[in-house]
C-alpha cells in the first residue's frame, strides 16, 4: 500500500485478556516506530525498530507489553494482561532510515478500548 | 527526559482571524518539527526546522524555530475552518537519540466560519 496500514482500526476488549495490534510500514522503510496518544495527552513514545532490532524499547510502559518486527517489515504490538489504563489510540510510524531530520510517516492507529 | 510545553492548549477562532501557537523546552532539540493531526488519522507532518533562528513559510503558515534550539512557534495569517486540527510539535534529540520524536500536548485548534 501506499502508507502506513495498521490493524485492527479498533478494538474493545475486557480487562485481562490479550490484544495484537498490527502495523504494515511504507515499503522500504527501515525505521518503525510505535506511540500510544491518550485523552489529553501527546503521543507517548514505546518503541522505535532500526530493521528488526529494537534498540530503544525504553518507553513501552511494563513487561504486559511487547513488540516484534520481522523481515524488515510488519510490526505486532502485544498487550498481555489488558488494564482499563491501556485504552488508547496506537500510533505506528515508518521513516526512511530514522529521524534525523527525516519525516515519519504515521497510519491512522489503533483505538483500543478496555471494559 | 526531554518535555515540549505547547501553549495555548486550545484555540476557537473565528475565520480571518491570526493566532500564534506556541512549543517550548528546556532541552536543545536537533530539529523540531510540526505535525497536523485530524480527527481519527495519524498526524501529518508540516514541516521540519534545523536551525537555530530558521523561519519556514509555507503558505499562510509561518515556523520559527528558536536561536537556542529550544522553543518555536507556529503563526497562522487569515485561519480558514479548513485549519481546524490539533497542531503537534516534536523535537528531535541530539547525537546518538536523534531518532526519537517527543510530541508535546498539542494545541487544538478550531477556526469557526
Amino acid at each position: 500500500g501506499a502508507g502506513v496500514s495498521q490493524s485492527p482500526s479498533n478494538k474493545v476488549t475486557e480487562k485481562g485478556k490479550d490484544v495484537e495490534l498490527r502495523c504494515d510500514p511504507i515499503s522500504g522503510h527501515t525505521a518503525l516506530y510505535w506511540y500510544r496518544q491518550s485523552l489529553g495527552q501527546g503521543l507517548e513514545f514505546l518503541i522505535y525498530f532500526q530493521g528488526n532490532s529494537a534498540p530503544d524499547k525504553s518507553g513501552l510502559p511494563s513487561d504486559r507489553f511487547s513488540a516484534e518486527r520481522t523481515g524488515g517489515s510488519v510490526s505486532t504490538l502485544t498487550i498481555q494482561r489488558t488494564q482499563q489504563e491501556d485504552s488508547a489510540v496506537y500510533l505506528c510510524a515508518s521513516s526512511l532510515r530514522g529521524l534525523a531530520g527525516g519525516e515519519l510517516f504515521f497510519g491512522e492507529g489503533s483505538r483500543l478500548t478496555v471494559l | 527526559t526531554q518535555l515540549l510545553e505547547q501553549s495555548p492548549q486550545f484555540l476557537s477562532i473565528q475565520e480571518g482571524e491570526n493566532l500564534t501557537v506556541y512549543c517550548n523546552s528546556s532541552s536543545v532539540f536537533s530539529s523540531l518539527q510540526w505535525y497536523r493531526q485530524e480527527p481519527g488519522e495519524g498526524p501529518v507532518l508540516l514541516v521540519t526546522v534545523v536551525t537555530g533562528g530558521e523561519v519556514k513559510k509555507l503558505k499562510r503558515l509561518t515556523f520559527q524555530f528558536g536561536d537556542a534550539r529550544k522553543d518555536s512557534s507556529l503563526h497562522i495569517t487569515a485561519a480558514q475552518p479548513g485549519d481546524t486540527g490539533l497542531y503537534l510539535c516534536a523535537g528531535a534529540g541530539s547525537g546518538g537519540s536523534n531518532y526519537k520524536l517527543t510530541f508535546g500536548k498539542g494545541t487544538l485548534l478550531t477556526v469557526n466560519p
